[in-house]
């Protein structure tokens, strides 16, 4: 069975531009979390859906949004892109439910702001 | 919120040593993972373990709930261990992983 996946691999964008990130969950799985790692440091809780609804968010300004569609798949988008928002984007899928669980994580999205 | 501690900070260890690594929370968990990250970025499953004990080969975990710590064992390390360990925890009724701080392995030949 394929693992979780995230498009693009690497992306660069410039100050104040969008981006919009994707990621496809292990077969099976309803729930999605995004996480961004900054160099040097763990991985920070951004957003978590399960079926199709917000059930937690980190501490992240509004230009950080999310949605998760019919197919359980999920994009995070960033607005007005600022030069800290380089990391590396992460996203993991589990079963869900009323807890964590276990979390698979994606390969990642390395993002670099110029 | 939770506070995550990892130790030690960095490790240096010639091939075939052992080691462990500690993690302390600050709070009741329900979730706790350890992964290992390659210098590419991806987070590997190593252990789904918030309480007891597990081994997979060379690896095992104990967490100790109760105490608030977690320890991942590994044995006769190779140079393909090197790399970050992360601990995460996800407290009761929440939806995130809190992560520590790691810890950075370089292991020698």
């Amino acid at each position: 069975d394929a693992g979780v996946t995230q498009s693009p691999t690497h992306l660069i964008k410039t100050r104040g531009q969008h981006v919009t990130l994707r990621c496809s969950p292990i077969s099976g799985h309803k729930s999605v979390s995004w996480y961004q790692q900054v160099l040097g440091q763990g991985p920070q809780f951004i957003f978590q859906y399960y079926e199709k609804e917000e059930r937690g968010r980190g501490n992240f300004p509004d230009r950080f949004s999310a949605r998760q569609f019919p197919n359980y798949s999920s994009e995070l988008n960033v607005n007005a892109l600022l030069l800290g928002d380089s990391a590396l984007y992460l996203c993991a899928s589990s079963s869900g439910g009323t807890s964590i669980y276990e979390q698979y994580f994606g390969p990642g999205t390395r993002l670099t702001v110029t | 919120g939770i506070q995550v501690e990892q130790s030690p900070p960095d490790l240096i260890l010639q091939e075939g040593a052992n080691s462990t690594l500690r993690c302390n929370f600050s709070d009741s968990v329900n979730n706790l993972q350890w992964f290992h990250q390659n210098p590419w970025g991806q987070l590997i499953n190593l252990f789904y373990i918030p309480s007891g004990t597990k081994q997979n080969g060379r690896l095992s975990a104990t967490t100790v709930a109760t105490e608030r710590y977690s320890l991942l064992y590994i044995s006769s390390s190779q140079t393909t261990d090197s790399g970050v360990y992360f601990c995460a925890v996800g407290g009761l009724g929440t939806y995130k992983y809190i992560f520590g701080t790691g810890t950075r392995l370089k292991v020698l030949a």
